[in-house]
């Protein structure tokens, strides 16, 4: 069955670096989503993209995040500058149409020290 | 804007017992989707159920089932038969247009 990839699974990074998390998203798919979740808490939306541009961010995606879509398979998460507070599970999430459910990675863990 | 709204932070039930999640929500749209999904401790979304809003017969995957009250905007989860492996939390979504609305989940534990 195919599934929505997500690597790495954990990351630990220095307060400042830059990081980028990578997600492989369900072949026939045409929309991709990057989602949230501090430990404990809810689930929060971050970006959507469709058509190789972004259709639709949150509050939380400012100028630290970026996405990109790079080569056709892969959809990148990158943080410039990573602050502890960008400690939390990202979720990637592709969907083949817009009204179909979203398919979600595993999760990658970023832990920021 | 759409809210979900998911009032029990956390229950739990007896295995082989049949519990009921509630979620409420919010939206002036016409076409949306609401789903259930399912986060173990892998913290993994796993996918439950969903149902169409233009529907008005409740969705149905083996042991879940929802109460789809479209006039009350409700959308809850019945598990039947519980089982061990139905440990997790639980979170209710709306779907309208592109983004996902995730409500702050309801955290279940099955006792043997």
């Amino acid at each position: 069955e195919p599934e929505v990839t997500q690597t790495p699974s954990h990351q630990v990074t220095q307060m400042g670096q830059e990081v980028i998390l990578r997600c492989v998203p369900i072949s026939n798919h045409l929309y991709f989503y990057w989602y949230r979740q501090i430990l404990g808490q809810k689930v929060e939306f971050l970006v959507s993209f469709y058509n190789n541009e972004i259709s639709e961010k949150s509050e939380i995606f400012d100028d630290q995040f970026s996405v990109e879509r790079p080569d056709g398979s892969n959809f990148t998460l990158k943080i410039r500058s990573t602050k502890l507070e960008d400690s939390a599970m990202y979720f990637c999430a592709s969907r083949r149409t817009r009204d179909t459910e979203a398919f979600f990675g595993q999760g990658t863990r970023l832990t920021v020290v | 804007a759409q809210t979900v709204t998911q009032s029990q932070p956390e229950m739990s039930v007896q295995e082989a017992e049949t519990v009921t999640l509630s979620c409420t929500y919010d939206t002036s749209e016409n076409n949306y989707y609401l789903f259930w999904y399912k986060q173990p401790p892998s913290r993994q979304m796993i996918l439950v159920i969903r149902q169409e809003a233009y529907k008005q017969q409740n969705a149905t995957e083996n042991r879940f089932s929802v109460n789809f009250q479209k006039a009350a905007k409700s959308f809850s989860l019945k598990i039947s038969d519980s089982q061990l492996g139905d440990t997790a939390m639980y979170f209710c979504a709306i779907i309208t247009g592109n983004q996902f609305y995730f409500g702050t989940g309801t955290s279940l534990t099955v006792i043997p």
